[in-house]
């Protein structure tokens, strides 16, 4: 059956430093990749797509990759700050139909400490 | 600005009540989903429609149906509510096809069956 697994549930870092969040994936072929983050009790708000025949992608400090062989997406949150602090959520794509829908990873919550 | 509006933040239901939830978009998109968030268990699509009065299973439709009599308006049913069904529940809407701009999200409802 098809997996989204993201690698940890918290991440704590200190503020300035990088976080890496993985996304991988099995059974899928994705023809996009999202990120989103989720704020305690609030919907999830869309960061950042990538397409399968995108390596990489940019949005101000964030930087995204996405790995096709090794069924494997980075995120990255480089110069981390407390605002920053939050639950990040990968979701995949699928083709259904004529159109597509959004499967997502359980997600991992980032603090940064000030 | 764009919007995904729920009808209720909090609700409060007892076991066996017919639960409608609504959802409205006011982006003129086609697809709308509704999804279900439980900790450590991430997003599960119950729902979603890629047209007025069309409806297509995700992936835990039981005990659930919906309708969608207009294109902005998406309505989640829990026929019969039961204890399990305790949940944040989020709506969503997109393009049709997967864009630069992801999914947007409802801020959320959260259900409680007593």
């Amino acid at each position: 059956s098809q997996k989204i697994e993201q690698n940890s549930e918290a991440l704590n870092i200190q503020e300035g430093k990088t976080a890496t969040l993985t996304c991988n994936y099995t059974n899928y072929s994705p023809a996009y990749l999202q990120w989103y983050r989720q704020d305690p009790g609030r919907g999830p708000v869309f960061l950042l797509l990538i397409r399968e025949n995108e390596k990489e992608k940019r949005k101000e400090r964030l930087k995204v990759t996405f790995d096709t062989t090794l069924k494997q997406s980075l995120f990255h949150i480089t110069a981390s700050q407390p605002a920053d602090s939050a639950t990040y959520l990968c979701a995949l794509d699928i083709i259904w139909s004529n159109d597509y829908k959004l499967s997502f990873g359980a997600g991992t919550t980032v603090t940064v400490r000030a | 600005d764009v919007k995904v509006t729920q009808s209720s933040r909090y609700l409060v239901k007892r076991t066996g009540e017919k639960v409608f939830l609504e959802c409205v978009q006011d982006m003129d998109h086609e697809n709308m989903f509704w999804y279900r968030q439980d900790p450590g268990l991430g997003l599960r699509l119950i729902y979603f429609s890629y047209d007025v009065k069309m409806k297509e299973k995700g992936d835990i439709p039981e005990g659930y149906s919906v309708s969608r009599e207009k294109k902005e308006r998406f309505s989640l049913i829990l026929e019969s509510a039961s204890t399990n069904q305790t949940s944040m529940y989020l709506c969503a809407s997109n393009l049709g096809q997967a864009t630069n701009y992801g999914y947007t999200f409802g801020s959320g409802t959260r259900l409680t069956v007593v």
